[in-house]
């Protein structure tokens, strides 16, 4: 069974433009959550996805945005990219979510760099 | 709200063992993750305990006091492939997974 992918895997951006990036989950998983990972600050959880649906969503700025497909293929999108939106973003899924026994698969991430 | 706490760095020797803890307050809580995340890769699952005890999986074990909110990821007779970053994350029944800083594990000849 193939893996969660994730595309693209590198980025550069300048300040100021969008991004989108997107996530094809495991055939079956439902579940498709996002992260941001950086040095300083760790994984930390954007937002959760099932059944097109968003679930739940983290602290983070209006500016990070996603969604869900149909065929649970998500995207997530980032306006008016600033220098501290550099970071790895990190796709997961799982059959239902995460609760009480669904392990997260996660992907190769992508490596957004913003200058 | 979360609050994670997991130390930052152990180093051990090869065979030796390490125990590396968590403690959590989790608003919601309903288990507990451990992830593995090696240098430049995506975080691989590890454990996941619900109940309260001992969960061992060939050298790799986990513990979970929920009355405490503490957990800790046991790896014994440490390999060079063990150096890794460890993640623990407690998981909410607003299907969020929320997740330590890590602890980086630096396994010596």
């Amino acid at each position: 069974k193939a893996g969660v992918t994730q595309t693209p895997r590198y980025l550069i951006k300048t300040r100021g433009q969008q991004v989108t990036l997107s996530c094809s989950p495991i055939s079956g998983h439902r579940s498709v959550s996002w992260y941001q990972q950086t040095p300083g600050q760790g994984l930390q959880f954007l937002f959760e996805y099932f059944s097109e649906t968003q679930r739940n969503k983290g602290n983070f700025p209006g500016r990070f945005s996603g969604r869900q497909f149909s065929n649970s293929r998500s995207e997530m999108n980032v306006s008016t990219l600033e220098l501290g939106d550099s970071a790895l973003y990190l796709c997961a899924s799982s059959l239902e979510g995460t609760t009480p026994y669904y392990e997260q698969y996660f992907g190769p991430g992508t490596r957004l760099t913003v200058t | 709200g979360q609050n994670i706490d997991q130390p930052t760095e152990m180093t051990a020797t090869e065979g030796a063992i390490v125990q590396i803890n968590c403690t959590y307050q989790t608003s919601g809580f309903n288990g507990l993750f451990w992830y593995q995340q090696h240098a430049g890769e995506a975080p691989t699952f590890l454990s996941y305990n619900v109940l309260d005890g001992l969960e061992e999986k060939g050298r790799f074990s986990s513990f979970l006091s929920r009355s405490k909110g503490y957990s800790y990821l046991l790896l014994k007779e440490l390999q060079m492939k063990d150096s890794a970053s460890y993640l623990c994350a407690p998981s909410s029944n607003d299907y969020k997974l929320s997740f330590g800083a890590g602890t980086t594990v630096t396994v010596r000849a």
